[in-house]
């Protein structure tokens, strides 16, 4: 079975400050791999995903990842936040002949003025 | 497209009674998936299914729990009799040929 492990719970940082939130994965096949962000009182919105080609997977709202499959890590970065990123962001992994997404515990992240 | 759409958003109820969850996926997606969300156990699978059919329903709490689809554009989670700690922020998700999953807004269950 495949896990996720997201190190960090809480991130606080301040507006226009980079930001990187980690997520490292175990899995014994291959895997796809995503970043979802959760607003307070909204569902789960894809940020960006990795399936097959490129390590470094750009998504929406700036944010970026790359996979390392040598570390089996998929850390999500952004260069400049911005207050409205301060949300819940959720990595999760997927074998690529499975259906079921396993996700990590979620960082929580601050951003303050 | 509307996206994922649930209902009740919210639901309080009290302990013994029966609850009813709804969504309806995206038009065309041939996977649906119950999620539940707590703050002690995050989001948790509790079943899904493939062209209506139950495929893994493992994370099904117990038997107070049951979820059916009865057609592509409707399915159901019931609780009953429900308990307090069902209290959780359910979800529902979509996705096509086991792509990336869409979500909806979630229902808060409150039970009290």
């Amino acid at each position: 079975a495949q896990s996720v492990t997201q190190l960090d719970s809480q991130v606080p940082v301040f507006e226009e400050a980079p930001v990187e939130l980690r997520c490292n994965y175990s899995s014994s096949v291959s895997v796809y791999l995503f970043w979802y962000v959760q607003y307070p009182n909204q569902g789960l919105q894809l940020l960006l995903k990795y399936l097959s080609g490129s390590t470094l997977v750009k998504g929406i709202n700036g944010f970026e990842a790359e996979f390392n499959k040598s570390q089996t890590s998929f850390h999500l970065r952004k260069p400049s936040v911005h207050i409205s990123d301060t949300a819940e962001y959720f990595c999760a992994v997927i074998k690529t002949s499975g259906s079921r997404l396993t996700f990590g515990e979620g960082t929580q992240l601050t951003v303050n003025p | 497209d509307a996206g994922v759409i649930q209902s009740p958003r919210h639901e309080v109820t009290e302990m013994g009674q029966e609850v009813t969850l709804r969504c309806k996926p995206i038009s065309g997606h041939d996977y649906l998936f119950w999620y539940r969300q707590t703050m002690m156990r995050g989001l948790e699978l509790l079943i899904y299914f493939n062209n209506n059919v139950p495929i893994d329903d493992s994370g099904m709490p117990e038997d107070r729990f049951s979820a059916k689809m009865p057609n592509a554009s409707f399915s159901t989670l019931k609780i009953q009799p429900s308990e307090p700690r069902d209290s959780a922020v359910y979800f529902c998700a979509s996705s096509l040929h086991r792509n990336e999953q869409f979500f909806g807004p979630g229902t808060r269950l409150t039970v009290l």
